[in-house]
C-alpha cells in the first residue's frame, strides 16, 4: 500500500482564518484526491488534481477551497476563509495502479 | 446524480457470529470498492470488484458484485473483536479509472467478545 502522509494532524482555527492542509511527501504518483469526512457521517469527495491541474471538484470546493502541489511533491488544500461547518476529518488520497484508492491518515479541523 | 446506500446502518453481532452488509446503487457500476475504517482511522482499501457476478474471498471476508453490476455485499464469518469498525462500500462516479469515488453511508460493526 502507497505510504501517505499528512500534516498536521489536528488543526484548530478560529472561523475566518485561513488554514493549509499538507499531503507529505509524495512522489510517484499522477491522480490525487482531497475527500472530506464530518464525524460520523459518510467519506465526501472535494477535488481531484491530475497533472498539476484540477480534473473535478465538487459543490463544496467552492471559491474558499484551492489545492496546490507547490514544489512538485507536496499536495497542500487551502481553505481560505473557515466557516464552522467546515470543521470535519479532511483526508488526501492517491489513486492506485488499478483505480483503487489509498487514504492518508487524515487532518481534523477543528473550526471554533 | 449518482447515489449509493448501504443498509444496515449499524450492526451489533457476538463474537463468532457472521455479519453482512448490503451496498446499492443508482447506476450501474464499473467496479465496486470497499473499504474499512476503524474507530478513529481512516479507510482502508480491501478490495476492487469488477467482474459481473464476481465473487472475491479475504480469509473471513467474501465479496460479491452482483450480476447487474449495481450491488455488492460483504459477508464476514465468525466475526472477531478485529473486525469492529465501519465498512464503506464505494463506487466510482464515471465510466472509472480515476473518476472520484462515490461512498456509502457505512455499515459501522460492534463486536462483542
Amino acid at each position: 500500500e502507497p505510504e501517505v502522509t499528512q500534516t498536521p494532524s489536528h488543526q484548530v482555527t478560529q472561523m475566518g482564518q485561513e488554514v493549509i492542509l499538507r499531503c507529505v511527501p509524495i512522489s510517484n504518483h499522477l491522480y490525487f484526491y482531497w475527500y472530506r469526512q464530518i464525524l460520523g457521517q459518510k467519506v465526501e469527495f472535494l477535488v481531484s488534481f491530475y497533472n498539476n491541474e484540477i480534473s473535478e471538484k465538487s459543490e463544496i470546493f467552492d471559491d474558499q477551497f484551492s489545492v496546490e502541489r507547490p514544489d512538485g511533491s507536496n499536495f497542500t488544500l487551502k481553505i481560505r476563509s473557515t466557516k464552522l461547518e467546515d470543521s470535519a476529518m479532511y483526508f488526501c488520497v492517491i489513486g492506485g495502479v488499478a483505480y483503487e484508492q489509498y487514504f492518508g491518515p487524515g487532518t481534523r479541523l477543528t473550526v471554533t | 446524480g449518482q447515489q449509493v446506500m448501504q443498509i444496515p446502518q449499524y450492526q451489533h453481532v457476538q463474537e463468532g457470529e457472521d455479519f453482512t452488509t448490503y451496498c446499492n446503487s443508482s447506476t450501474t457500476l464499473s467496479n465496486i470498492q470497499w473499504y474499512k475504517q476503524r474507530p478513529g482511522g481512516h479507510p482502508v482499501f480491501l478490495i476492487q470488484l469488477v467482474k459481473s457476478g464476481e465473487v472475491k474471498k479475504q480469509k473471513r471476508l467474501t465479496f460479491q458484485f452482483g450480476e447487474a453490476k449495481k450491488n455488492s455485499s460483504l459477508h464476514i464469518t465468525a466475526t472477531q473483536t478485529t473486525d469492529v469498525g465501519t465498512y464503506f462500500c464505494a463506487g466510482p462516479d464515471g465510466p472509472g479509472g480515476y473518476n472520484k469515488l462515490i461512498f456509502g453511508a457505512g455499515t459501522r460493526l460492534a463486536v462483542h467478545p
